[in-house]
């Protein structure tokens, strides 16, 4: 168990619909790190937020948000669903700003788009 | 984009040390070589990482060159549940962006 917890595991929803995907950080750390893989991809890095602040973006469509509060736990919106848009979403989190230690995953969740 | 470059696949005999080779060219002073690997769909798995200096813990040895523009990560006695994908990333702050990564099979 990496201490990184994704709310819900699977999540099967039409297209055009917006889902909320939601990352509970280790406790503690500070940075949370939003990935996507389709099926046989490799990690997408989505965005990077540290204390509440983005700090990065990758390649991450605008009809994708999303925002870390006050508590540290961090929510990937998504909009707009397409059926492309269906995948394993990751995220990832690590003490500081990725300048010492490791990041840690959570197991994902599995977003469908019917 | 990632910065790495890795076999796209690889096996190994179990028992047998595994060698990952991974060439970053455009490291820079700041940045450390860092390990995961991906079992089927699960979360990646952090296994080691470094600066500049080789590098052991339970899972495996990281050798880095000299010139850090490669590095190599050794499993010594690969099994069958090492079978996976491994990623080699360089990483100092901000975003963390995987390649895509060597499919390591492990055989009996």
């Amino acid at each position: 168990d990496s201490g990184v917890t994704q709310t819900p595991k699977h999540l099967i929803t039409a297209t055009g619909q917006r889902v909320t995907l939601r990352c509970s950080p280790r406790s503690g750390d500070l940075s949370v790190y939003w990935y996507q893989q389709s099926l046989d991809q490799g990690l997408q890095f989505l965005i990077h937020y540290y204390n509440g602040e983005e700090r990065a973006k990758g390649n991450i469509l605008e009809r994708f948000s999303a925002q870390q509060f006050p508590d540290l736990h961090s929510e990937l919106n998504l909009s707009s669903l397409e059926l492309g848009d269906s995948a394993l979403y990751f995220c990832a989190s690590s003490a500081s700003l990725g300048d010492r230690g490791e990041a840690f995953f959570g197991q994902g969740t599995r977003l469908t788009v019917v | 984009d990632a910065k790495t470059t890795q076999p796209t696949s690889m096996d190994c005999a179990e028992g047998r040390a595994a060698n990952l080779p991974c060439n970053h060219s455009t490291i820079s002073g700041n940045e450390y070589v860092y390990w995961y690997r991906q079992i089927h769909s699960q979360g990646p798995q952090y296994i080691i990482h470094g600066l500049k200096n080789n590098e052991t813990n339970e899972m495996a040895s990281l050798i880095i060159t000299e010139d850090r523009k490669s590095s190599t990560l050794i499993l010594p006695h690969a099994t069958l549940r090492d079978t996976a994908v491994y990623y080699c990333i360089v990483w100092w702050i901000n975003d963390m962006r995987f390649g895509a990564g060597t499919r390591l099979t492990v055989k009996p």
